[in-house]
């Protein structure tokens, strides 16, 4: 199973933008990019996908580099709401199992 | 989207019981899946619960530990077996819609097991 490699842990202060870095050098052609966020006694909720092409959303953005061997979330305006772990996960086309790697813990400063 | 409630939301048990989470969707659903996070820790796939047959278990878990039942598309249960202090655990429940596309999943609130 390809692998994703992210930060432990980031800090951003609120309302500005926040980007949130995943490595992902072992990708393979059929690997959609997901991220999922998980808040504070969650269950995880989608962010948002992508497979070549960058990606927008209402919550955020997903920029995927052109060998799709990283990607990045962006929040535009993080709030205190977007403290959470942000999961990047791959996943095969032809399945729905999600790999979980440890996530980046995102901590918003006020 | 979809809504996925679980039942219990948490409980206290003792070493050698078992305990059966329910997990309802408000819709009907192709997938629906069986995850634990440690505490601290990330997630980790138990099992693919299948509508009308053997769910498909993860490596490191086995039905006679955790058996699965998903009797329709809306509906399924996780049972934690002659449980041991090292299944304290949150267990998660999750739905997804059809296989092959990117679709998202959506997950419920989890249920958090102590076993003493």
């Amino acid at each position: 199973d390809a692998k994703t490699t992210q930060p432990n842990s980031m800090e951003s202060n609120e309302e500005e933008p926040v980007h949130l870095p995943c490595n992902h050098s072992t990708i393979s052609g059929t690997d959609y990019i997901h991220w999922y966020r998980q808040l504070p006694s969650q269950g995880p909720e989608y962010v948002i996908h992508g497979l070549t092409s960058n990606v927008n959303n209402r919550m955020a953005s997903l920029a995927i580099a052109e060998d799709r061997k990283s990607s990045t979330l962006i929040l535009h305006r993080a709030t205190l709401r977007d403290a959470a772990v942000y999961y990047c996960i791959l996943r095969d086309a032809s399945n729905y199992q999600l790999i979980w790697g440890a996530g980046t813990k995102l901590i918003i400063k006020p | 989207s979809a809504v996925i409630s679980q039942k219990p939301s948490r409980d206290i048990c003792q070493r050698g019981t078992s305990l059966t989470i329910q997990c309802q969707v408000d819709s009907q659903v192709t997938m629906m899946f069986w995850y634990r996070q440690q505490p601290g820790q990330s997630l980790t796939l138990i099992a693919t619960a299948n509508q009308g047959s053997e769910a498909t278990y993860e490596s490191g878990f086995v039905i006679d530990k955790f058996p699965i039942s998903r009797p329709n598309l809306t509906f399924s249960t996780l049972t934690v077996s002659n449980m041991s202090p090292e299944d304290s655990s949150i267990y998660l429940c999750s739905a997804a819609w059809q296989v092959g596309g990117p679709h998202e999943q959506y997950f419920g609130p989890g249920t958090r097991l102590t076993v003493t």
